[in-house]
């Protein structure tokens, strides 16, 4: 069975410091990744999606990036966070011909 | 503009009591109506994909429906252990895998 791991789970930065959150699928080969943000109260907002090793599409302008250096690996990253980068991150899965997405754990990311 | 709306924000049940929530969308070309379960500090979950108008989908005291505009999330004889906040998202042709979210709702049953 496919599962999908993120870490850290919480984590807590000061303004201006990097950032880089993993998410790691097992269990299925050339997945969709997917990387979205929850703020309180609110939905999910997509930030960047992927469909393969180095293609990174990206839904909103921000301080934020993402990678893809393997398969089943995808990676946020910012060089500088910002307050308003705080919020629950969350990794998702899809399959190539497949709509319904999976989502991992999540990170709290509490920035100072 | 590509719209999903959920209702209503939370709703307080008690233990047996029956209800429905609400997932209205606007977009165009709907390709799949997903409903999720989410706990706190967790990720969502998935319980439900819904493709076309009428069909319905079951899983224990769960059942969702669709409609040309929204979908339903019935909820009989709710348990304590249902709650939870639950998602709807839509997906929609040109928009590659992309879901959008509804804000959800918020449900706590008490005992």
């Amino acid at each position: 069975s496919q599962t999908i791991h993120q870490w850290p789970a919480t984590l807590v930065q000061p303004v201006g410091s990097p950032l880089s959150l993993e998410c790691t699928v097992e269990g299925t080969s050339n997945p969709n990744l997917y990387w979205y943000r929850q703020a309180a109260g609110r939905g999910l907002q997509l930030l960047f999606y992927s469909v393969g090793i180095g293609q990174i599409s990206s839904e909103v302008p921000q301080n934020l990036s993402a990678s893809r250096p393997q398969d089943r690996q995808f990676i946020l990253s910012s060089k500088k966070l910002l307050l308003s980068d705080s919020g629950f991150y969350l990794c998702a899965w899809s399959g190539r011909a497949d709509n319904e997405q999976f989502f991992g754990p999540g990170t709290r990311l509490t920035v100072l | 503009e590509d719209q999903v709306t959920q209702s209503p924000e939370a709703l307080r049940l008690q233990e047996g009591e029956s209800s429905s929530l609400n997932c209205s969308y606007t977009v165009s070309g709907l390709r799949g109506l997903f409903w999720y379960r989410q706990d706190p500090g967790k990720g969502p979950e998935f319980l439900f994909t819904l493709y076309s108008a009428g069909e319905e989908k079951e899983k224990e005291r769960l059942k969702a429906t669709l409609t040309k505009k929204e979908s339903f999330l019935h909820i009989t004889a709710p348990k304590p252990e249902d709650s939870a906040t639950y998602l709807c998202a839509v997906c929609f042709s040109g928009g590659y895998n992309k879901l959008i979210f509804g804000a959800g709702t918020r449900l706590a049953v008490h005992p």
